[in-house]
Order: C-alpha cells, then sequence, then structure tokens
C-alpha cells in the first residue's frame, strides 16, 4: 500500500552494526506494527504501538527497539545486529485496535545480516 | 494468542472454486475473523472479514458456521495470479498470530 513506505527496501549488514528501519504512513492512523516474516514462514509481531505514549512489546522484541517519533513515523532499531536477525521486515498500520480493523502493510525491507 | 490452524499448502487449477479452511477454537465472543493474501515478497493484503454466517465481497466468500470454531475462504474460478499465501487471522491484533498461513498454487 502506497500510503505505507518503509526505507530502505534492502540493507546488507555485518554482524554487530546498529541498524534502523523507518516506516511512515499518511493513513493518518494510531496504530502501527512491525513484523518479521522468514523464508517460507509466517509474520511475527515484534512491536507495537497504540499511539506515541504506547508501545508494546509483541512475540519477538528481544533484540530488536522501536521508536515512535509521531503519529506517522514508526521506526525499528536492531542495537546489534547477527546473522540470525536476517529476515524480511513488515510495517503495517491500522486506525484502531479492534479486530475489524483491516492492518495495511508496507512493501517490506529486506535485511540481510552478514 | 487466539490460535488458528490452516493446512501447509493446497493446489488447484484455473477456473476451479478453492476452499481452505481454518480452525481457530478459542475464539472469543467478539473476534472477529480475518482473512488476507501475500505474494511473493510484499506485505500482506486485507480479503475479506466476517464474524458469522456468510460474508461475500468481489474477491471472494467467508463461511463461518455457528459455532465459529472455523470458517472457510471460498475463491471462485480461481486464476494464476491467485497463487499466493492466504492467512487466517482472528481477535485483536495485539492478541492473535498471523501462522504460517496456507499456500494456494494455482496451476495451468
Amino acid at each position: 500500500d502506497a500510503d505505507v513506505t518503509q526505507t530502505p527496501r534492502n540493507r546488507i549488514t555485518k554482524t554487530g552494526k546498529r541498524i534502523m528501519l523507518e516506516c511512515s504512513q499518511t493513513k493518518g492512523h494510531d496504530r502501527m506494527y512491525w513484523y518479521r516474516q522468514d523464508p517460507g514462514l509466517g509474520l511475527q509481531l515484534i512491536y507495537y504501538s497504540f499511539d506515541v505514549k504506547d508501545i508494546n512489546k509483541g512475540e519477538i522484541s528481544d533484540g530488536y527497539s522501536v521508536s515512535r517519533q509521531a503519529q506517522a513515523k514508526f521506526s525499528l532499531s536492531l542495537e546489534s545486529a547477527i546473522p540470525n536477525q536476517t529476515a524480511l521486515y513488515f510495517c503495517a498500520t491500522s486506525m484502531g485496535r479492534a479486530s475489524t480493523d483491516t492492518q495495511y502493510f508496507g512493501p517490506g525491507t529486506r535485511l540481510t545480516v552478514l | 494468542l487466539a490460535k488458528t490452524t490452516q493446512p501447509i499448502s493446497m493446489d488447484s487449477y484455473e477456473g476451479q472454486e478453492v476452499n481452505i479452511t481454518c480452525s481457530h477454537n478459542n475464539i472469543a465472543t467478539n473476534d472477529y475473523i480475518t482473512w488476507y493474501q501475500q505474494f511473493p515478497s510484499q506485505g500482506p493484503r486485507f480479503i475479506i472479514q466476517g464474524y458469522k454466517t456468510k460474508v461475500t465481497n468481489e474477491v471472494a466468500s467467508l463461511f463461518i458456521p455457528a459455532d465459529r470454531k472455523s470458517s472457510t475462504l471460498s475463491l471462485p474460478r480461481v486464476s494464476l495470479s491467485d497463487t499466493a499465501v492466504y492467512y487466517c487471522l482472528v481477535g485483536d491484533w495485539s492478541k492473535s498470530t498471523f501462522g504460517d498461513g496456507t499456500t494456494l498454487t494455482v496451476k495451468p
């Protein structure tokens, strides 16, 4: 969805480096999410944010941190990247928290940690 | 987490109807059921959502029995472009998981 953008789209880095993935949205949604997807598997929730002041851990938050700089921006950081963090990372947004609220996904960031 | 169970993979041929069933035995009273489609290297996209009985849109139908412990996504007359992974989600996004989905392969 073009309303949700992610930068960079591809990144190759080395073990131990700090990496930041950025997500921006123009949908005006309060909730934002970061997911990780390993090859052939489903998406795993890393962190989610209800609003600028509310950030919550998902299933697999260890090794990751996030920052919600504004309603429209949600960044994911890997403080010290390791090879098993090589994956496809998706940002998503939704208007609210109800299960009726559709999630809108960005195009993804392919991260490779050597 | 609201756990769901789907078949890992399914094969079909162009023009056939495809039904993908999802089990969600611990669905809560207020939970809705949502299906997403994901093409390789793209983010998932919303297909359809329902609470009970039947929902139909221009893309698919969703059948939910009275006990709501399962649901069936029905794709009419599939084409090659319907080859994708299909995920069933139940409940609030902070409590549900995408799981591994069902990989549908449509053959000519």
